[in-house]
């Protein structure tokens, strides 16, 4: 079935580090792709989103590409902030039954 | 402003004793479940509806019951909490088409003693 692997945290890196976390999926169709994030106590919260192949989602400095030919969508950061440290999760919808299906999350910790 | 309200924020009960999280959203979406959220294991789908009267289980919905009867509103209901539901529950919604946004609760952290 349709599936989304993210890779393990905690990740901790040093304030104006370059971050990727990486998320591949398993989809029978041609999933929408997505990035959410939870901050400290809150619920989650959309981060950005890809559509079709080969598009790019862009929001508060990181970025992801839809990757048809290696069923990815890694997220980028050029310099982390101390303020991105929260629970990042990749997602795919699938039309065919409008289920979001989730990545285990990833806890990324920035520190000053 | 758009919103997915939960109440109540957080909870103890005690074992075996009836509890309603409420969920209530202002966008009109078709669309809402709800997750569960544990340590290691990431969000799992409890409940979700494709519309009014329409319900659906997920991965986890056993102990748990859902009801869609407003379009708005979509209480999740424990009959018999025990101490194995505790845990961190949000309320999503969305429209149902693809690439749509799901939009969350701030989640309701129940303790089951």
């Amino acid at each position: 079935g349709d599936s989304v692997t993210q890779m393990e945290g905690p990740v901790t890196l040093s304030e104006e580090a370059f971050l990727t976390i990486n998320c591949t999926y398993t989809a029978t169709g041609y999933p929408s792709l997505f990035w959410y994030v939870q901050y400290p106590g809150e619920g989650l919260q959309l981060l950005l989103k890809a559509t079709k192949a080969d598009d790019k989602g862009s929001n508060k400095g990181f970025e992801a590409t839809y990757r048809k030919e290696t069923t990815s969508f890694h997220l980028e950061k050029g310099s982390v902030q101390v303020s991105d440290s929260a629970v990042y999760f990749c997602a795919l919808y699938m039309d065919s039954n409008y289920q979001l299906i989730w990545g285990a999350g990833t806890k990324l910790i920035i520190k000053p | 402003e758009a919103q997915v309200t939960q109440n109540p924020r957080y909870l103890i009960t005690v074992t075996g004793k009836k509890l309603t999280v409420t969920c209530s959203q202002n966008m009109n979406h078709e669309y809402m479940s709800w997750y569960r959220q544990d340590p290691g294991l990431g969000l799992r789908q409890i409940y979700y509806s494709m519309n009014v009267e329409v319900t659906d289980k997920g991965d986890v919905p056993e102990g748990y019951k859902v009801s869609r009867k407003e379009k708005r509103n979509f209480p999740l209901i424990l009959e018999s909490p025990s101490p194995n539901q505790t845990s961190l529950y949000f309320c999503a919604s969305s429209f149902r088409r693809q690439g749509t946004e799901a939009f969350f609760g701030q989640g309701t952290r129940l303790t089951v003693v």
